[in-house]
């Protein structure tokens, strides 16, 4: 059973939009990590954020901004004001102890960017 | 630079051979990862290691094998029971605590011949 559901496959927006990206998670634990990659076209995978299960402070970095809802199991990832840098896959994944902390993604959101 | 290399970027497989990716990192971490990724598909566990000489499977460990001799290195081995081997394969590697996030290598993609 997917683990990691990311509903939206592809999104596409114009520049300086805004834009949500939704995750939402399923498990069992109490103590889980989340976390949110970047993929760009080069393939290489980009750390953006982790997040534990205890502590539900959004988060803002820059244009991107995290909101972590242990009530819904979501964790949703919006970029203000987007770039056309910003085109990329983006995956949410979770990490439990009894899985050696490995990584359970979901499928990616493609977003592209357009000028 | 510290970091995980893996190699080489681009390998071929004729039917019936096994091949090994390399995987390397230099970050000092316990645990090392693959993870195999299909078009349009997120990453997929293939198999982990928290320690040297210990690994457990993934997901999707059939027609693969792994070793962990030295903490550096990671190699997997893409065997001929794997039948559908095409894929882009990643391997990362994380300090021991759970939260530490996970370093990718940039990626081996393999593709049959």
């Amino acid at each position: 059973a997917q683990k990691v559901t990311q509903a939206q496959t592809e999104i596409s927006v114009v520049e300086k939009e805004d834009v949500t990206l939704d995750c939402v998670y399923e498990t069992r634990d109490t103590t889980y990590y989340l976390f949110w990659y970047k993929q760009p076209p080069s393939g290489e995978l980009v750390f953006l954020i982790r997040r534990n299960s205890f502590d539900e402070q959004n988060e803002i970095s820059g244009r991107y901004s995290w909101n972590f809802q242990k009530s819904t199991s979501s964790f949703n990832f919006t970029i203000t004001a987007s770039q056309v840098v910003d085109s990329a896959v983006y995956f949410c994944a979770l990490s439990e102890a009894y899985s050696g902390y490995a990584l359970n993604f979901g499928k990616g959101t493609s977003l592209l960017v357009t000028p | 630079d510290g970091g995980i290399t893996q190699s080489p970027k681009y390998l071929f497989r004729k039917e019936g051979q096994n091949v090994t990716l390399s995987c390397e990192q230099n970050l000092n971490h316990d645990a090392m990862y693959w993870y195999r990724q299909d078009p349009g598909q997120g990453l997929r566990l293939i198999y982990y290691s928290q320690i040297v000489n210990d690994f457990q499977k993934g997901d999707i460990a059939e027609g693969y094998s792994v070793s962990r001799e030295k903490k550096e290195s990671f190699p997997l081995t893409v065997t001929s029971a794997q039948k559908n081997p095409t894929a882009f394969y990643l391997c990362a590697s994380a300090g021991k605590q759970g939260n530490q996030p996970q370093h990718f290598g940039d990626g081996t993609r393999l593709s049959i011949l």
